[in-house]
């Protein structure tokens, strides 16, 4: 089953506006990533935050973990038009190997 | 480091037929996981070798096989093509193989996208 939802589906910003998507998950894990997939293509690793940390900072992403809601979310700040992809988050739990939720469509308009 | 690589990128096939997708990972990582995407199933997790043995298995139907070899390059399977096997098939490459305990992370390659008519 499915552990990491996004939410939303899709989303559609300006460039220039920041982004922010969000993945809940079901059970207790011990790390959870963040990744991007421009269309129809492999994923790229964004960030990793485990289980004992709240938030993380990537150049213009932001990452935030609360484990007592089970979700996470994702900050793009100042969107550019390449930002434009899917974004999914994967969980690794005990006794489940990575786990990707369905992924954000994100678009950024000129 | 060159990154993952897989071939082919695209395949056309019809029911019925067999298939056989390659991938070679980043220089060094000896874990190999392999991930069917579809648009109505998203990602979904097929298999993981290290060290040429399978380690995990994801919900498939054995018609989904796959090999690793002494180069941590791993092959995999698909027997008896059905049309629901139209995917994008991505393998991701790591150091470790899944141990439910350290963190670590997986590199992609592109994909192949198979087409079963």
């Amino acid at each position: 089953s499915q552990q990491g939802e996004e939410d939303p589906q899709a989303l559609s910003i300006q460039e220039g506006e920041n982004a922010t998507m969000n993945c809940s998950y079901k059970t207790s894990i011990n790390n959870l990533q963040w990744y991007r997939q421009n269309s129809g293509r492999g994923l790229v690793h964004l960030i990793l935050i485990r289980s004992n940390e709240r938030e993380k900072h990537s150049g213009r992403l932001r990452v935030t973990l609360d484990t007592s809601k089970k979700s996470s979310s994702l900050l793009i700040t100042a969107s550019r038009a390449a930002d434009t992809a899917s974004y999914f988050c994967a969980t690794d739990a005990p006794g489940q190997n990575f786990v990707f939720g369905p992924g954000t469509r994100l678009s950024v308009l000129p | 480091k060159a990154g993952v690589t897989q071939t082919p990128r695209y395949l056309i096939k019809t029911r019925g037929q067999q298939v056989t997708l390659s991938c070679s990972p980043i220089s060094g990582h000896r874990s190999v996981s392999w991930y069917q995407q579809t648009p109505g199933q998203g990602l979904q997790f097929l298999f993981e070798y290290f060290s040429e043995t399978q380690r995990n298995k994801g919900n498939f139907p054995g018609r989904f096989s796959g090999r690793q070899f002494s180069n941590s390059r791993s092959e995999m399977n698909v027997s008896t093509l059905e049309l629901g096997d139209s995917a994008l098939y991505l393998c991701a490459s790591s150091v470790e193989a899944w141990s439910g305990r350290a963190p670590r992370t997986q590199y992609f390659g592109p994909g192949t996208r198979l087409l079963v008519l």
